[in-house]
């Protein structure tokens, strides 16, 4: 079963900064299916990207993926006040879903 | 749109039965899962169930197999996931979920607002 691991776990950033966060698979992702999700505290997930770096309806494009294999990264080129939030990368393969650890991306 | 239910404080060792009611949708063709967020943990998948058309096949993450039983009622648009042997470590914020379409049939982009199960003696 492949692992995902996102680094950093925390990236404290100001509003307007560029946030680059990373997700590492322990075995190459099956098609690149690989997705982003942010979730704010008492909501539910949101997906922001998916097939490694296609956006999701609605998704602003301040966020793009990219990657493929097994190393793939998020962007978020210009921080908003509602961006900070904590960030999930999935992969699915082998009939399972897997998520990674999460990166929470706090004020400065 | 998802709504869940069933949510409750539960022993150790007790059984509970989650609902998952969908609106607005195809909910027949739909492919659902239950996902799980601990306190203080991430998110993890805990189990699908296909739609008939493909086969209704349904897998379940390695920590609740043989445990928990995912099942739907078509007739009824409802979800259920039944938790049985629950361990402390099963509670969570239960939320149900589903691709809208079928291109995104490996990812979630509708969710439900999820209920808790907390496990506690």
């Amino acid at each position: 079963e492949s692992v995902l691991t996102q680094s950093p776990g925390t990236l404290s950033l100001s509003p307007g900064e560029r946030a680059t966060l990373s997700c590492t698979a322990s075995q190459s992702v099956s098609s690149n299916y690989l997705a982003w999700y942010q979730q704010k505290p008492g909501q539910a997930p949101r997906l922001l990207i998916y097939d490694a770096s296609s956006r999701a309806t609605g998704i602003p494009d301040r966020f793009s993926g990219s990657g493929s294999g097994t190393d793939f990264t998020l962007t978020i080129s210009r921080l908003e006040p509602e961006d900070f939030a904590v960030y999930y990368c999935q992969q699915y393969g082998s009939s399972l879903f897997t998520f990674g650890p999460g990166t929470k991306v706090d004020f400065k | 749109q998802l709504v869940e239910s069933g949510g409750d404080l539960v022993q150790p060792g007790g059984s509970l039965r989650l609902s998952c009611v969908a609106s607005g949708g195809t909910f027949s063709a739909s492919w659902m899962s239950w996902v799980r967020l601990a306190p203080g943990k991430g998110l993890e998948w805990v189990a699908q169930i296909k739609s008939k058309g493909s086969g209704e096949t349904i897998d379940y993450a390695a920590p609740v197999k043989g445990r928990f039983s995912i099942s739907r009622d078509d007739s009824k648009n409802t979800l259920y996931l039944q938790m049985n042997s629950l361990r402390t470590e099963d509670t969570a914020v239960y939320f149900c979920a589903t691709p809208r379409q079928w291109e995104l049939r490996w990812y979630f982009d509708l969710w439900g607002r999820g209920t808790l199960v907390t496990v506690s003696s």
